[in-house]
Order: C-alpha cells, then structure tokens, then sequence
C-alpha cells in the first residue's frame, strides 16, 4: 500500500508565484515526515523534518511545511519562488517496521519548473 | 566518514555481465536503504538494512538483484546478468536506526549497454 502520495508529478510556477507541493500519507499513527530536494544532477538533501514537535515546520532556503493530523497531509510551500528552486521535490515518511525499527518511504517526487 | 561515500561514480558494463556498487554509510548509522532512480520514474525502494534485523528485500525487482552488509558498516548491491533496463542511478542512503532523516550519498550511475 502506498504510504506517501505526492499530488502532481509536474509543477509549474512564475518567479515570485507561491509555491505549493502537495504531500499526503497513510498512517494509523503519527509518523515522521520529510522534504528533500534534489537539483539537477546531484543527490538528495533533507529541506525539512517535522518528528512530532511544533506542526507548522521551517526548513531551508525559506521553505516551510504544516503537519495536520485531519488532512493527513504535509504539503510544502514557499511564499515566493526564485529561479534556483527549480529541482525535483520528494515527501518521505518513516514508519515503525517492527521492534525498534522504522522504515523510510518516498512518495514518486514533484519536479518544480519556475518560470522567469 | 563526514557522508555516505558510493562507488564508483558512473559505469558502464555490457549486457550480461555482473556489478557490484558499493556504498560507505555514515559511521554509527544503523539503517541503511538502497534506492534506484531512472528517468521519470522516481525513487524506487530495493533494499533496507536495520541493524541486526533480517534486511528487508520486498523492493528487489528480480533474483538477479542482491545486496549484503558486513559488520553493519559497508554495504554491497550485486547486479548478476546485467540487462538495459538495469540502467538507472542507484543511490545508497543511511540513518540513525531509520527514525531520523536519511542522507544520501552521490550515486552510482550505471549503463548497461
């Protein structure tokens, strides 16, 4: 079952236009929650986590993403988008496998073109 | 090590033939997580190492595909009888105990021509 779903594999914003990647999860309990971005040709970083502390989580590059619980869902926004956000975005959610493990899972990622 | 270390960077290997990409996670990280990405296709789950525990398999696209973990340090993906459809970025990630927030290494960009 899919744990992580991204809504719109593809979006499209101009330079200054607010920035909204959609995340929803699966989840019976509350889980961990993750941004990473990946630029052109290199590896994924981590944007932002949320480990059950304040809902409302800041990240880097003045990216910010809000838990709520009802939703279901950590959707990823920035104010005003700079030609350098350009990159592929991926929620992630890690879930207790058993004992005291837990597993990360990756939704399919959202690739971000910003026009000038 | 500062990050997760992956080797090598790029290879290319003919149809048939086998691979081994090797990844160096950070060091005390107990979970560690092999993931293939191809163009379009996102980030497709192989393998998850925890620990001592029975690693977890399920992403594992066919029997040619293995990967082990010795000394809960230093992993190993084995590609047997390579095909094109194996050309992909294999990226290596690792964690404390998977809880925490995973960083990734480079990649390995493998084709198979």
């Amino acid at each position: 079952a899919q744990s992580v779903t991204q809504l719109g594999s593809h979006v499209s914003v101009s330079e200054g236009a607010l920035v909204l990647l959609r995340c929803n999860y699966s989840s019976s309990v509350p889980p961990y929650l993750f941004w990473y971005v990946q630029y052109p040709n290199q590896g994924l970083q981590l944007l932002l986590k949320y480990t059950s502390a304040a809902t409302l989580v800041k990240g880097i590059n003045g990216f910010e993403a809000e838990f709520k619980k009802s939703e279901t869902s950590f959707h990823l926004t920035k104010p005003s988008a700079h030609m350098s956000d350009a990159a592929e975005y991926f929620c992630a959610v890690s879930r207790w496998s058993g004992g005291s493990n837990y597993k990360l899972t990756f939704g399919k990622g959202t690739l971000l073109t910003v026009n000038p | 090590g500062a990050g997760v270390s992956q080797s090598p960077s790029n290879k290319v290997t003919e149809k048939g033939k086998d691979v081994e990409l090797r990844c160096d996670p950070i060091s005390g990280h107990t979970a560690l997580y092999w993931y293939r990405q191809s163009l379009g296709q996102g980030l497709e789950f192989l393998i998850y190492f925890q620990g001592n525990s029975a690693p977890d398999k399920s992403g594992l696209p066919s029997d040619r595909f293995s990967a082990e973990r010795t000394g809960g340090s230093v992993s190993t993906l084995t590609i047997q009888r390579t095909q094109q459809e194996d050309s992909a970025v294999y990226l290596c990630a690792s964690s404390l105990r998977g809880v925490t927030e995973a960083f990734f290494g480079q990649g390995t960009r493998l084709t198979v021509v």
